[in-house]
């Protein structure tokens, strides 16, 4: 079962665009979504997360949006810069149980 | 910055051997977990550990697979008999608590299976 679905696989965007990956959830007990970054030859690090009781948070750059009634958050990287380049994941979790449910993963590349 | 560190970093083994990866939590932490990756594929949790026992674990953590707390430092994931699916980077984490607090993720140990 695919609990937490992550779109799209792959993106490009310029120096200075925006980024913008999507998930979606099944599991409507889900009430933690973090998103992660990972570098190649790192482990996953995390970069930014949002409860359900809010529908926006921001952290510089890098803002979730999140959809309760839709099942679906995303994640907006403003001004990217090239160093953003690198995989992201969406995950999923309950408040009281940290095993997370990880999405695909995005690459991002930002072309300077 | 504290970190969780996991060794070896590459481990090449033959079908049918065991493997013990290791991993060092965070010094404070309480929870520890087990995630592995198969290349190209997502993350997927295997286990989680807190006060020297299994809390949870999926269905991919068969009786091949068994975790260990030794010496209060370390945390190790032993594969009984690897099999070549068993080949993926498996990464260490560590929380505080558990919930809404940042699980740390270690570097990552690439198994190979041949």
């Amino acid at each position: 079962q695919q609990q937490v679905k992550q779109s799209p696989q792959s993106l490009i965007v310029q120096k200075g665009g925006i980024s913008i990956i999507n998930c979606a959830y099944e599991n409507t007990a889900f009430d933690y979504f973090p998103w992660y970054q990972q570098f190649p030859g790192k482990g996953p690090a995390l970069l930014i997360a949002i409860r359900p009781d809010v529908s926006e948070k921001k952290e510089g750059r890098f803002t979730i949006s999140f959809n309760k009634s839709a099942k679906q958050f995303s994640l907006h990287i403003m001004d990217s810069q090239p160093g953003d380049s690198a995989t992201y994941f969406c995950a999923a979790s309950l408040i009281n149980d940290y095993k997370l449910s990880f999405g695909a993963g995005t690459t991002v590349t930002v072309r300077a | 910055e504290p970190e969780v560190t996991q060794t070896p970093s590459h481990q090449v083994t033959q079908m049918g051997q065991e493997v013990i990866l290791r991993c060092v939590p965070i010094s404070n932490h309480l929870y520890f977990y087990w995630y592995r990756q198969i290349l190209g594929q997502k993350v997927e949790f295997l286990v989680s550990f807190y006060n020297n026992e299994i809390s949870e674990k999926s269905e991919i953590f068969d009786d091949q697979f068994s975790v260990e707390r030794p010496d209060g430092s370390n945390f190790t994931l032993k594969i009984r008999s690897t099999k070549l699916e068993d080949s993926a980077m498996y990464f260490c984490a560590s929380s505080e608590i558990t919930g809404d607090t940042e699980a740390f993720f270690g570097q990552g140990t690439r198994l190979t299976v041949v």
